[in-house]
């Protein structure tokens, strides 16, 4: 079947690093996606990786092993305004279709 | 440059009554569209997919039905609501080169009372 698991809620400090983990199990893996949701929010499209490896962008960069069905979103130089939630997606579903794990509520403290 | 554009807002509406939420998007031609359910707790639900006109695929059986009558017209309906439709509705595009880098829409956040 097709299961996507993450953290539901992490905690860390303004200006450290967090590294928000997830795991997957999903048929015809096509890539690992990440989105970032702010509260009351629609997801906005962070980072996509099909290849194992390491892929930075700016402040986040997402990390993928195929072979362990794992990625991790790493954030550095936390601010306030990351504080949201991040949802990991792969394909899977009946369709192949975007499946989404239920999110990790980051909250970014002074 | 691509937007893609959802209304109402919010909306409560009465158990047992009808819904019909549009989605458009500017700027693109072709577009996959999808709609979401997000419920309080849970995570993002595909609801229903389209790769063209006429074409819906349905991901979950249940009380509501979708129709994209143009290219870029999505429209999420219901004939009666129950209160487990209450949730955040997201339609979302994206298209065949990019597909899974999806864009969202505002959502409607609609409450069934």
């Amino acid at each position: 079947g097709q299961n996507i698991d993450q953290p539901t809620e992490m905690t860390a400090t303004e200006g450290a690093i967090v590294q928000i983990n997830c795991t997957y199990q999903t048929s015809g893996f096509n890539g690992l996606f990440w989105y970032q949701q702010h509260a009351g929010e629609a997801p906005t499209f962070l980072s996509y990786n099909v290849l194992d490896g390491l892929e930075e962008k700016g402040r986040f960069s997402s990390f993928l092993s195929r072979s362990k069905g794992y990625s991790y979103l790493l954030l550095k130089e936390l601010q306030m305004k990351d504080s949201a939630s991040y949802l990991c997606a792969s394909y899977g579903g009946s369709q192949g279709n975007l499946i989404f794990g239920k999110g990790t509520k980051l909250s970014v403290k002074p | 440059s691509q937007t893609i554009h959802q209304w109402p807002a919010t909306l409560v509406q009465p158990v047992g009554s009808p819904l019909s939420l549009e989605c458009t998007v500017e700027g693109t031609s072709n577009p996959n569209l999808y709609w979401y359910r997000q419920a309080a707790g849970r995570g993002l639900q595909l609801l229903f997919y389209s790769v063209g006109i006429g074409q819906i695929s349905s991901e979950v059986p249940q009380n509501l039905s979708a129709s994209r009558p143009q290219d870029r017209q999505f429209i999420l309906s219901s004939k009666k609501l129950l209160l487990s439709d209450s949730g955040f509705y997201l339609c979302a595009w994206d298209t065949g080169p990019s597909r899974g880098e999806q864009n969202f829409g505002p959502g409607t956040r609609l409450t069934v009372t």
